[in-house]
C-alpha cells in the first residue's frame, strides 16, 4: 500500500492563478481530509469528506473547493490564488471514527507558494 | 468551541534528561486526545492516544480531566526523539475531525 499520496510536492503560483492539489489513498478509507499548516500555527482543517459524493467545510474553507467522486480521490482546488494561501497542505484519510481506535493517515505534504 | 493549547513552541533538552511536552485543551464534553509526531522529512504520524493507555517509544501521556491536560512525558530523552510534536483532540459529536495544537519543536542535544 502506498497510503496517502499527494501531488505536487512543491509548486509556485502567481496571484490569481488556479491549481488543483491531488490526493489519493489506496486503503479504501471513507474519511478524507485536507489540512493546511502555516508556520507556528498548527494544522487547520480546510475541507473533509465522509464518503464519495459527500463533502463539508472545515475551519478555513474560503478560497478552496473540493470534490469526492470516488472513494480513492479527494482533490483540493484553489481558484484564484492569493498570497494568504501560501502554506503546506496535508491530505489525510481514516477508515472511520477516530475514537474507535481508527487512525488518521497523512500524506507527505504539498508546499505551495503564491507570489 | 474546542481548542488545544501547546504553550511551548520550542523545547530543548539534553540526551538522558526527562522531557515533558505540555498540552491543555478546552472542550465541554468527553474528548479523545492524541499526540502526533513529525520527524524531519517524514510525514505526520500518530504517536499515541489516551484511550490506549500505552507507552510508545518510551513516551506516555495521561489525560487529566480536572486540569484538562494531556502532557507527553519521557523519562530519558534520546536524540532520535527530536521532532515536531502536535497534541490533537477529537470530540464526541464530530469524531472524525481533529483539532490540532500549534505544535512543539523538541530538540534533544547530545
Amino acid at each position: 500500500n502506498a497510503g496517502v499520496t499527494q501531488t505536487p510536492k512543491f509548486r509556485i503560483l502567481k496571484i490569481g492563478q488556479s491549481m488543483t492539489l491531488q490526493c489519493a489513498q489506496d486503503m479504501n478509507h471513507n474519511y478524507m481530509y485536507w489540512y493546511r499548516q502555516d508556520p507556528g500555527m498548527g494544522l487547520k482543517l480546510i475541507y473533509y469528506s465522509v464518503g464519495a459524493g459527500i463533502t463539508d467545510k472545515g475551519e478555513v474553507p474560503n478560497g478552496y473547493n473540493v470534490s469526492r467522486s470516488t472513494t480513492e480521490d479527494f482533490p483540493l482546488r484553489l481558484e484564484l490564488a492569493a498570497p494568504s494561501q501560501t502554506s503546506v497542505y496535508f491530505c489525510a484519510s481514516s477508515s472511520g471514527q477516530l475514537e474507535i481506535r481508527n487512525t488518521i493517515y497523512f500524506g507527505e505534504g504539498s508546499w505551495l507558494t503564491v507570489v | 468551541a474546542q481548542r488545544v493549547t501547546q504553550p511551548e513552541k520550542l523545547l530543548s533538552v539534553f540526551k538522558g534528561a526527562p522531557v515533558e511536552l505540555k498540552c491543555n485543551y478546552s472542550y465541554s464534553g468527553s474528548p479523545e486526545l492524541f499526540w502526533y509526531v513529525q520527524y524531519s522529512r517524514q510525514r505526520l504520524q500518530l504517536l499515541l492516544r489516551h484511550i490506549s493507555r500505552e507507552s510508545i517509544k518510551g513516551f506516555t501521556a495521561d489525560l487529566n480531566k480536572g486540569e484538562t491536560s494531556f502532557h507527553l512525558k519521557k523519562p530519558f530523552a534520546q536524540e532520535e526523539d527530536s521532532a515536531m510534536y502536535y497534541c490533537a483532540l477529537t470530540s464526541g459529536g464530530s469524531n472524525y475531525k481533529l483539532t490540532f495544537g500549534k505544535g512543539t519543536l523538541l530538540t534533544v542535544n547530545p
